[in-house]
């Protein structure tokens, strides 16, 4: 399988535990995206990279929020002190280059209790 | 900011009939992307269809087509000959290209869950 993967694909917590996803992108693509779906809502651009350089990090949601590409391959999506607010999920995308098809992973399912 | 909005929070069918999902967005670009996404139960969201602005001809793919009012700010997604596997969450998405740092994140709208009957 070559699409993108995401690991854990369910994460349960407890309020105040710092949580880190991981995603692996298409191996070629160097474009990578993170989006945050709630129940009832289209997913939510939060970030990206290409290669590793963070491009943007505006749309980040707090600053409990961060994320890593540190060779440019995979990247990891950190929450540290999570709040039940965050309870959603966490999807990863990745692309070859600007504007192209973004492909997406199936996703981390964050439950914080 | 760019708006992607979609007033059908439902749609039931029957198979084999065609269906028509509206999206109207807000921007004030006049050069982007769009696109209509599928996410069925439990699986992963893949593109159905993109369409640049820039072009006029409405993109297809097999049974799936769109109608681009430019003028009017609206893409609608058509569905012919619908079969029990395109029931799904369908987004309709929006991407610019004048976002300051080269940003190309997806602007989504709610969504639109489609049921194909029997």
């Amino acid at each position: 399988d070559t699409g993108v993967s995401q690991d854990p694909r369910h994460k349960i917590t407890k309020r105040g535990q710092n949580v880190t996803f991981r995603c692996d992108p298409i191996s070629e693509h160097n474009r990578l995206y993170w989006y945050r779906q709630t129940l009832g809502q289209g997913p939510e651009f939060l970030t990206y990279f290409q290669n590793e350089a963070q491009l943007e990090k505006s749309r980040l949601l707090s600053d409990r929020f961060s994320a890593e590409r540190p060779k440019g391959s995979f990247s990891t999506l950190e929450i540290q002190r999570t709040e039940q607010g965050d309870s959603a999920m966490y999807l990863c995308a990745s692309s070859l280059r600007i504007l192209d098809t973004q492909y997406f992973g199936p996703g981390t399912r964050l439950t914080v209790l | 900011a760019q708006t992607v909005t979609q007033s059908q929070p439902e749609m039931s069918v029957q198979e084999a009939e065609t269906v028509t999902l509206s999206c109207t967005y807000d921007t004030s670009e006049s050069n982007y992307y769009l696109f209509w996404y599928k996410q069925p139960p439990s699986r992963q969201m893949i593109l159905v269809i993109r369409q640049e602005a820039y072009k006029q001809q409405n993109a297809t793919e097999n049974r799936f087509s769109v109608n681009f009012q430019k003028a009017a700010k609206s893409f609608s997604l058509k569905i012919s000959d619908s079969q029990l596997g395109d029931t799904a969450m369908y987004f309709c998405a929006f991407c610019g290209t004048m976002s300051g740092g080269g940003a190309d994140g997806l602007t989504f709208g709610k969504g639109t869950h489609l049921i194909i009957q029997p």
